[in-house]
């Protein structure tokens, strides 16, 4: 139980494009979902909580106009990447949190690696 | 906010041996530490949890200790082989807010054969 897809899993596009990334929870209901960025050899960077029905909560540096979260349902967020440019090449990883469930383990996705050219 | 700080950022120990990774928090609001492995390309996977009513935790291989007056939580893993080789993080969590859990730097574990 508790899977969580995301998808693309690998994305190579040019500079300008505009990417998204969906994470859904397959076997459970999501009220909270997270969306981490990983650079190589480091650890999960919290770019963002995405709750259900609400604006997401940004972490302090990462823009909100760049990475656009919509979390419109119990089991589906989406993470946009809009005029995506080199620096932006990463490692994206969303987790999921069962409803009622707050202090109890994330399910991670499978992670999208993002090469901009 | 909360502060994780995991040591050592690597380590490398012969199979066989026992390998045992440290984390320090600052917020005492926290009750909850999940630590998770993470192979080369793929997703952090909970292997072991432990909450701050306990002190100790085993699974198998895997251990987990807690003190909670130092504020500390350690990864014990015995008789380590080379599928262990990977990332591990840990987490802790405060009751409070919207427990985002904060995470560690990591650890790279290499076990040679």
């Amino acid at each position: 139980g508790a899977v969580v897809s995301q998808h693309p899993s690998w994305v190579i596009c040019k500079s300008g494009t505009s990417v998204k990334i969906e994470c859904r929870s397959l076997d459970f209901q999501a009220t909270t979902m997270f969306w981490y960025r990983q650079f190589p050899k480091q650890s999960l960077m919290l770019m963002a909580t995405s709750n259900e029905g609400s604006k997401a909560t940004y972490e302090q540096g990462v823009e909100k106009d760049k990475f656009l979260i919509n979390h419109a349902s119990l089991t589906l967020s989406t993470l946009t990447v809009t005029s995506a440019h080199p620096e932006d090449s990463s490692f994206y990883i969303c987790s999921a949190r069962e409803v009622g469930r707050s202090n109890q383990p994330q399910h991670f996705g499978d992670g999208t690696r993002l090469s901009i050219l | 906010g909360e502060n994780v700080e995991q040591h050592p950022s690597t380590l490398s120990v012969q199979e066989g041996d026992s390998a045992v990774i440290k984390c320090t928090y600052s917020d005492s609001a926290s009750n909850y530490f999940p630590w998770y492995k993470q192979e080369l390309g793929k997703r952090p996977q909970l292997i072991i949890d432990i909450r701050s009513n306990v002190g100790e935790k085993k699974d198998q291989r895997i251990a987990v200790t807690l003190n909670k007056t130092a504020k500390h939580f350690s990864l014990h893993i015995t008789e380590t082989q080379p599928e262990d080789s990977a990332v591990y993080f840990c987490a802790a969590t405060a009751s409070g807010g919207s427990y985002i859990p904060t995470f560690g730097r990591g650890t790279s574990l290499i076990v040679h054969p």
